[in-house]
């Protein structure tokens, strides 16, 4: 089975300062797609951003951004000009080609202090 | 377009006792998945549905089951609680076919507590 590791349980960052959130994961599958979720304190999952496999350009949306590195299995998050707002729980994401069952990680709780 | 909608927000049982949870897809979706969240394990996977049949399963006993009606609607059963059951439900509604429809969209889940 497909395993996804974040190494970092908790990671803070001061209002407008960039921060970065790691993200391994382990497949013998060469399509697949990434994802990394927030889930703030009123717990609805919230999808931040998407990579698929295929793509070598780091995926971009808004402030958020990732870098991919198919090879090392690296699919970090790097959130710029942080806000209050973006304190939560963020989980990485694996799903296979087959789009049956996501794999999550154990998450990364960010603090953002003002 | 309405959201991933989940009924009911909290539930508390005791043990022993059986459960039922409902999930109400985005219009359009057509595969539901379920997951359970704890402290502990993180999110794990229970089981997709796509058009009314069980796709995949994780790992879990028996004692958790679910279905999928015609209109996409999922419900989720849990049979013999034990304390251990106690979690947040989360449901996650999808396009589920089709390359890059699978992006998976997430109810605000089932607060179960099991005394």
């Amino acid at each position: 089975a497909q395993t996804v590791t974040q190494s970092q349980p908790e990671m803070s960052v001061q209002e407008a300062e960039t921060v970065t959130l790691s993200c391994t994961y382990d497949t013998s599958e060469s399509d697949y797609y990434l994802f990394w979720y927030k889930q703030p304190p009123s717990r609805q999952m919230i999808l931040v951003i998407r990579q698929e496999a295929y793509k070598q350009q780091n995926a971009t949306e808004n402030r958020f951004s990732v870098n991919f590195q198919k090879a090392a299995k690296s699919f970090s998050l790097k959130i710029s000009d942080s806000q209050l707002g973006d304190a939560a729980m963020y989980f990485c994401a694996y799903l296979g080609n087959t789009g049956n069952q996501f794999y999550f990680g154990t998450g990364t709780s960010l603090t953002v202090i003002p | 377009k309405a959201g991933v909608t989940q009924t009911p927000r909290y539930l508390i049982k005791t043990r022993g006792q059986q459960v039922t949870l409902s999930c109400s897809p985005i219009s359009g979706h057509r595969s539901v998945s379920w997951y359970q969240q704890t402290p502990g394990q993180g999110l794990q996977f229970l089981f997709e549905y796509f058009s009314e049949t069980q796709r995949n399963k994780g790992n879990f006993p028996g004692r958790f089951s679910g279905r999928q009606f015609s209109n996409s609607r999922s419900e989720m059963n849990v049979s013999t609680l034990e304390l251990g059951d106690s979690a947040l439900y989360l449901c996650a509604s999808s396009l589920g076919v089709g390359r890059g429809a699978y992006e998976q969209y997430f109810g605000p889940g089932t607060r179960l507590t099991v005394t």
